[in-house]
């Protein structure tokens, strides 16, 4: 099974912007992997933010955008908030779409 | 409104098969489009992804669980089960069931959650 990576920990300011990544062992991320990212604040449930690479819900602040960069999956957030301090969690689509693998998590804090 | 609740035991021994419901509300899985997955968290651990069952009776497994797993639908009882067998303490998590669509989004709306633990 391929293996999802990101980083473990990141800092962002308040009011500063900051991007996590989501890589794959099996090579570049391409919208074919259908990239989605979610957010888990602590005793909680997971929240899509992103799906298919770069598209919002209705839900999804505005500030919280994503992309791909490098190679890689991006979620990029501008103008972090308090309340974005969170664990972020990719997820990647295999075999044409038809297995996904999460990445590891990224914990961000905001301070 | 949307809604999902997983069932199922908090306490299985080790090689025993665990059985686990989603049972929702606010949509039907007979739906063009509509999907139902499933993903667990073991304590302090990142997710995983598990299973998915489609509309259309399409199902999906975890290439490094599929030999354990088995996705099932009963679509007018709104519920979706997941069996897993060969249970082990690895396999200690909180399972969580999530509805998706079609070109909108894989889990869009989460279940609470329901956590099991394996042990003698």
């Amino acid at each position: 099974q391929a293996v999802v990576t990101q980083e473990p920990t990141l800092t962002v300011s308040p009011g500063g912007t900051v991007t996590l990544t989501c890589g794959s062992s099996t090579g570049p991320v391409t919208s074919g992997h259908y990239p989605y990212w979610f957010q888990q604040k602590p005793g909680q449930a997971p929240r899509s933010l992103i799906y298919d690479t770069s598209n919002k819900h209705s839900w999804t602040p505005a500030r919280f955008s994503g992309s791909l960069l490098g190679g890689k999956a991006a979620l990029t957030l501008s103008g972090a908030q308090p309340e974005d301090e969170a664990d972020y969690y990719c997820l990647l689509f295999y075999s044409n779409g038809r297995a996904g693998v999460f990445g590891g998590g990224t914990k961000l804090t905001v301070l | 409104q949307v809604t999902l609740k997983e069932s199922g035991p908090a306490l299985v021994k080790p090689t025993q098969t665990l059985t686990l419901t989603c049972t929702f509300s606010g949509f039907s899985l007979s739906t063009n489009g509509m999907r139902v997955s499933w993903i667990r968290q073991p304590p302090g651990r990142a997710l995983e992804w598990l299973a998915r069952i489609d509309w259309n009776g399409d199902k999906l497994y975890s290439t490094s669980l599929k030999t354990r797993l088995t996705i099932s639908k009963d679509t007018s009882r709104n519920q979706v089960v997941l069996t897993m067998t060969n249970m082990d303490p690895d396999d200690t998590a909180t399972y969580y069931c999530a509805r998706g669509q079609h070109l909108l989004g894989t889990l869009n709306d989460w279940g609470q959650g329901t956590l099991v633990t394996v042990s003698s």
